[in-house]
This record gives C-alpha cells, sequence and structure tokens, in this order.
C-alpha cells in the first residue's frame, strides 16, 4: 500500500528565516507529486507540480520554490519566510494514470 | 475569477436528515473529485467522478460535465459526517492543474 508522509507536522519561524517542508511517497514509483497550500479559512491553492525527478512547474509561487530531488521526494522550500506564508502545506500524489489525488497529513507553518 | 463554486456554504442538519451539496464549475471540466477535509485538515477523498453517478455507502455524487456541475448527496447523516466537503476539478487532461472551491462545512446535531 503507498503511503504519503509529510513533516515537519507543524513549525512557528520567524519572518526572515529559512523553511524547508519535506514530503516522501512510498510503495509507488513514478507518481505525480504536488504541493498546496491553505491559508487560515481560505481556499486550497495548488503552487507547485513535478511529473518527473528533477523538473518542478510552478502554479503559484508565492515567493516560495520546489524541488524534487528523488523519484518518492518533494521538498518545498523558501530563504525567507514572509507573514503570509502562515497556513497549512499539503503535499499530494497520483500515478500517471491520473485519477485520484491522495493528500499526506500536511504541515502546519505560523510565521512570527 | 473563483472557478469552483460551492454551496451552500455551510449547512446544519438533524442527525438522519439528508444533505445535498453543491459543486458548479465556470470552465470546461476534464474531472472532478469530492473530499472531505478533517478538522485538522488533512484530506479524504470520498470520489473520483468525471461524470456519471456514483455510490459508496451513505454517499452519492452526480457529475453531469454538459453542465459543469457535479453534486454530493450524504443519506442519514450522521454526526460524525460533520465536517468541510471539497471539491476539486481539472480543467484538461495532462494539465497538472486542480482548483478547489471553498468547502462546505457540515453539521449535524443529535
Amino acid at each position: 500500500a503507498q503511503t504519503i508522509h509529510q513533516w515537519p507536522v507543524a513549525e512557528i519561524k520567524a519572518v526572515g528565516s529559512p523553511l524547508s517542508l519535506g514530503c516522501t511517497i512510498k510503495g509507488k514509483s513514478s507518481p505525480n507529486l504536488y504541493w498546496y497550500w491553505q491559508a487560515t479559512g481560505g481556499t486550497l491553492q495548488q503552487l507547485f507540480y513535478s511529473i518527473t525527478v528533477g523538473q518542478v512547474e510552478s502554479v503559484v509561487q508565492l515567493n516560495l520554490s520546489a524541488s524534487r530531488p528523488k523519484d518518492d521526494q518533494f521538498i518545498l522550500s523558501t530563504e525567507k519566510l514572509l507573514l503570509s506564508h502562515s497556513g497549512f502545506y499539503l503535499c499530494a500524489w497520483r500515478d500517471i494514470s491520473g485519477n485520484t489525488l491522495y493528500f499526506g497529513e500536511g504541515s502546519r507553518l505560523i510565521v512570527v | 475569477g473563483q472557478q469552483v463554486q460551492q454551496s451552500p456554504a455551510s449547512l446544519v442538519l438533524q442527525e438522519g436528515e439528508n444533505a445535498e451539496l453543491q459543486c458548479n464549475f465556470s470552465t470546461s471540466l476534464n474531472s472532478m473529485q469530492w473530499f472531505y477535509q478533517r478538522p485538522g485538515g488533512s484530506l479524504v477523498s470520498l470520489f473520483y467522478n468525471p461524470s456519471g453517478t456514483k455510490q459508496s455507502g451513505r454517499l452519492t455524487s452526480t457529475t453531469v460535465i454538459k453542465e459543469r456541475r457535479s453534486s454530493l448527496h450524504i443519506s442519514s447523516s450522521q454526526t460524525t459526517d460533520s465536517g468541510t466537503y471539497l471539491c476539486a476539478m481539472e480543467r484538461n487532461t495532462g494539465y497538472q492543474n486542480f482548483y478547489f472551491g471553498k468547502g462546505t462545512s457540515l453539521t449535524v446535531i443529535p
């Protein structure tokens, strides 16, 4: 069975500090991977997607970047956090046949 | 503008009543999906339903592509159904971009 793990579960970070959020998918080779962000009370927005190692496409940047260093790993990062980065970050995958989206448990970020 | 409109924004039901949640799309779509968002924020897939009707237990999803709409019917609601229901659409095959609605907040009271 496929599992998706996100880390960290939650973080409180200072404005201007760096951030790295991670996502690992086990039990599935060559998945399509996605990063989503949801402000408190807001709509889920897709940030990035990747269909293969080393390739990432931006949908909405929000001064964030993403990388896919391994087939099963997706990283979201920034060198300088803004207050507006606060929210809930979700990683998702689906297989290449392109049907159901499956989400991780998410990482909650508070920027102070 | 908002590509996915969900209605109602919130709904309060007595346990045992039925619920009908709607999702309307402003553009043509290739596929859509219904999710339940847990209070902690994670999403559970309920239906991948590009067209037609699908049922799982007390939940039924109906998507009419030509009319750009989808509905989620919950029969005999239970308190454990409380939470937020989201729908998402994908515009074109291989587009890899999903648009989410703002959700319907459902509260079922005993």
